[in-house]
């Protein structure tokens, strides 16, 4: 089965500050996808960023960037430009190659504060 | 842009009793999950629905059942309630064969068993 995990419980940046989430994961799979997903107190849950695992190139969606590390399994997300927004819970997530509703599994997730 | 619709947003029942969560994926969408997430927790996978099949399972308890109807809605059905399933219970949807096959999550439902 496959596992997520996040080895920081707790992060916290300075406003304007860049700062990385860690992310490792484990499967026998060679096409998945990655993601990462931001829970603000609110609750809902909001996409970041997605990575393909076929894709060489590391994902960015403009202040959030990954690094993407297939073969340590690694992926982190780094937020740049940190803003008062950007604080919530941060979790991420594997999904194997899509044939019929495979499932999320998340990790552990990592709260984020970002202090002004 | 129309979102994963979920209903009730709230809901309170007392232990023993059954519960209904629904969810109303976006349009033209053919995958629904359920997921649970607990106080402090991440979210737990319950199943899944392509196409109206169950498509993958998780650790949803025997005394809860769903499916997805033929207009994609899906009903998430808990019966003998208990304290520890007092959760925030999300419903997601997703597309089949697209490149980027993220799954939009609904707002959920907050269920309290008292």
């Amino acid at each position: 089965a496959q596992t997520v995990t996040q080895s920081q419980p707790e992060m916290s940046v300075q406003e304007a500050e860049t700062v990385t989430l860690s992310c490792t994961y484990d499967t026998s799979e060679s096409d998945y996808y990655l993601f990462w997903y931001k829970q603000p107190p609110s609750r809902q849950m909001i996409l970041v960023i997605r990575q393909e695992a076929y894709k060489q190139q590391n994902a960015t969606e403009n202040r959030f960037s990954v690094n993407f590390q297939k073969a340590a399994k690694s992926f982190s997300l780094k937020i740049s430009d940190s803003q008062l927004g950007d604080a919530a819970m941060y979790f991420c997530a594997y999904k194997a190659q899509e044939t019929s509703g495979s499932r999320l599994t998340f990790g552990e997730g990592t709260q984020l504060t970002v202090n002004p | 842009a129309a979102g994963v619709i979920q209903s009730p947003r709230h809901l309170i029942k007392e232990k023993r009793e059954t519960a209904t969560l629904k969810c109303y994926p976006i349009p033209r969408h053919d995958t629904v999950y359920w997921y649970q997430q607990g106080p402090g927790q991440d979210p737990q996978f319950l199943i899944s629905f392509y196409e109206k099949m169950q498509s993958d399972k998780g650790s949803i308890p025997d005394r809860f059942s769903a499916q997805q109807f033929s207009d994609y809605h899906s009903e998430l059905n808990m019966s003998s309630l208990e304290l520890g399933d007092s959760a925030l219970y999300f419903c997601a949807s997703s597309l089949v064969g697209r490149t980027n096959t993220e799954a939009f999550f609904g707002q959920g439902t907050r269920l309290t068993v008292v």
